[in-house]
């Protein structure tokens, strides 16, 4: 069956620009979750959705990030005012209720220039 | 302190060999515990869950000591396809909030 999909899977943006990052998660997951992976670094939480609801977002690192899931099932990663420091592998998860798997989509390599 | 500590490796193995990753986490309230294998380039993919009695699945054994805090994964008869980065990861709050140590960098050798 179709796993997490994320889009675009590479993006360079120039530093100061604005982008947004797309994940479509596993139907029926309720879970979703955000994560930034800088190279040779694991995984670092960015924020958590339970449907439409944020119920930690506390991993964000400023408020140029921000996160939707409006609808409960597609959600998007905005983040404003690129900074160089922003680049790095951004991960979306997403997992059915109750059970601990995270199943994580290809992630989009982001590159500030 | 980082919440979750590995040995970044690299390891580099012979076919056959056995091989042990350690991991420490600094909560000791943290709930749940896992391992995932993240290939080069790739996501993560969950590789087993860690449990206090211990588990086994295969050529793969999952160890946990809650009072050293203190997790192991021990891959026994390695193989070219166990080549991968090997994360460690803790479930703090037991809300699915993970938190992944930097990964041990395994390679196989034939």
């Amino acid at each position: 069956g179709a796993g997490v999909s994320q889009s675009p899977r590479y993006k360079v943006a120039k530093r100061g620009q604005d982008v947004a990052l797309r994940c479509d998660p596993i139907s029926g997951h309720v879970s979703l979750f955000w994560y930034q992976q800088a190279l040779g670094q694991g995984p670092e939480f960015l924020t958590y959705f339970q449907n439409e609801a944020q119920l930690d977002k506390s991993g964000l690192p400023s408020d140029r990030f921000f996160a939707e899931r409006p609808e409960g099932s597609v959600s998007t990663l905005k983040i404003q005012r690129t900074q160089q420091e922003d680049s790095a592998v951004y991960l979306c998860a997403s997992s059915p209720e109750g059970l601990y798997e995270q199943y994580f989509g290809p992630g989009t390599r982001l590159t500030v220039t | 302190r980082k919440e979750v500590e590995q040995d970044p490796g690299p390891f580099n193995v012979p076919e056959g060999a056995t091989v042990a990753f350690n991991c420490t986490y600094s909560n000791s309230a943290s709930q749940s515990f896992f391992w995932y294998r993240q290939d080069c380039r790739k996501e993560p993919k969950l590789l087993m869950s860690v449990y206090s009695s211990g588990n086994e699945d295969g050529r793969f054994t999952a160890q946990l000591n809650r009072a050293s805090q203190y997790i192991s994964l021990l891959i026994r008869d390695s193989k070219l396809s166990d080549s991968a980065t090997y994360l460690c990861v803790v479930d703090r709050t037991g809300a699915n909030n993970l938190f992944f140590g930097t990964g041990t960098r395994l390679t196989v050798i034939p």
